[in-house]
């Protein structure tokens, strides 16, 4: 596509309910990024795919989040057991290649709020 | 750890101002920063990246400098319009993490027609 989409644009969830967020990368980019951003702040790494396997998971802050991207282009991350603390813009971004010379490109991020 | 932050936190100017905006960053082993804008409940658009042996880039009204050395990077945008507010923020890509950016919490610009 054009551009990294990502669905659903917005979210409300009930306190442990479970939640998937899905992006769709730009077509022909192999590398795929996932991060947080909370109100008032940057946005925080989450977990970074090289085609199908995660490459780097180190930001995932617990057990409760997962992501997968089984055929190396549409990625989902799941959420269980949601707590307010979830709520959160979750932004995917993807790039042509893994090299630092590649600009990284965002979607327009899903907004998760949690009650 | 690298950490990234902006000064102002917020700015409010007239149109047609110069500005600039300030990002610095606590470790220089970094293979690039990238300065991105953010509207209001959108995503982040790309503006400017610099590879780290570049001291600066430029695009339409926009330049962007890089000082690897001291850790800083700043974004000078010129005649500014009511159309540039936003929220823009800085990110570096550390040496140390590979793939990962680290970003400073944003500078909130207000440009007042």
């Amino acid at each position: 596509g054009a551009g990294v989409s990502q669905t659903p644009s917005n979210k409300v969830t009930e306190k442990g309910k479970y939640v998937e967020l899905r992006c769709d990368p730009i077509s022909g980019h192999t590398a795929l990024y996932w991060y947080r951003q909370s109100l008032g702040q940057g946005p925080e790494f989450l977990i970074y795919f090289q085609g199908t396997g995660a490459a780097d998971d180190s930001g995932l802050p617990n057990d409760r989040f997962f992501a997968v991207r089984p055929e190396g282009s549409v990625s989902t991350l799941k959420i269980q057991r949601t707590e307010r603390g979830d709520s959160a813009v979750y932004l995917c971004a993807s790039s042509l290649g893994a090299g630092p010379g590649n600009t990284i490109y965002f979607g327009e991020g899903s907004w998760l709020t949690v009650v | 750890k690298q950490e990234v932050t902006q000064i102002p936190a917020a700015l409010s100017v007239p149109e047609g101002e110069n500005l600039v905006l300030n990002c610095s960053f606590t470790d220089s082993a970094i293979y690039n920063l990238q300065w991105f804008r953010q509207d209001p409940g959108k995503g982040l658009t790309s503006l400017l990246l610099i590879q780290s042996s570049q001291r600066e880039q430029t695009s339409g009204r926009l330049n962007a400098s890089l000082d690897k050395s001291s850790g800083r990077s700043t974004l000078y945008i010129a005649a500014s319009q009511p159309g540039d507010s936003a929220t823009y923020l800085c990110a570096v890509r550390p040496m140390e993490y590979g793939n990962k950016l680290v970003f400073g919490a944003g500078t909130i610009l207000r440009v007042k027609s």
